[in-house]
């Protein structure tokens, strides 16, 4: 059983195009996070939802749109894709007081030719 | 608002040489501090964390971090590596109400026989 289960794994598509990426936790958690990680590694917050509300919003493009249907399911819409936003995303998971710490996903990674 | 140095972007060592990777956090606040490490082309893994109590803390696989608030520091170590311990290890810091974690830029670990 994943814990935290992202799809698809690889996502390679042209610029201009829409894309949408899913993410679905089943450790019973409150809050869920989208990270983007980019060629140098470095992890940057996206967003964040808490019982399916906005908490955090960093400063994405607005091509970049959340959605939280329920507090086990974050999906991540890309409008207009562009070269830069290749990157790997990472969906991750936590509980409020973070005892435990994040659980990530095992990532997908987004290559726009 | 957190902050994380790592203050070495890339770490070689021998096998069972010990290891020491480094990281100082900035925050306004009280902070939660953690280890994840990524192993290649995969997610991250919680490695271990300071919520509070003992400022000396232990991962299943003989790694320790130690959080000492006057140098603002939770430096990473273990006593022998093995080339299995190769790996991107990332510091991370949470402070504050809404469990954002912010990550270093990550330190490569490898482990040469």
């Amino acid at each position: 059983d994943t814990a935290v289960s992202q799809t698809p794994k690889y996502l390679v598509t042209q610029m201009g195009n829409d894309k949408s990426i899913k993410c679905e936790q089943n450790l019973g958690h409150d809050t869920m996070y989208w990270y983007k990680q980019d060629s140098k590694k470095f992890l940057k917050i996206m967003f964040s939802y808490n019982n399916k509300e906005l908490i955090i919003n960093e400063t994405v493009p607005n091509r970049f749109s959340p959605k939280s249907p329920d507090k086990a399911h974050l999906n991540l819409h890309i409008n207009s894709l562009e070269l830069g936003d290749s990157a790997v995303y990472f969906c991750a998971s936590s509980q409020e007081g973070l005892n435990y710490g994040y659980t990530f996903g095992s990532g997908t990674r987004l290559t726009v030719v | 608002a957190q902050s994380v140095t790592q203050l070495d972007s890339q770490v070689p060592v021998f096998e069972e040489a010990p290891v020491e990777l480094r990281c100082n956090y900035s925050s306004s606040v009280s902070v939660y501090l953690f280890w994840y490490v990524q192993y290649p082309n995969q997610g991250l893994q919680l490695l271990l964390k300071y919520l509070s109590g003992s400022t000396l803390v232990e991962s299943i696989n003989g790694f320790e971090a130690e959080f000492n608030k006057s140098q603002t520091s939770f430096h990473l170590r273990k006593p022998s590596v093995h080339i299995s311990d190769t790996a991107e290890y990332f510091c991370a810091v949470s402070g504050g109400s809404n469990y954002k974690l912010t990550f270093g830029k990550g330190t490569l670990l490898t482990v040469n026989p």
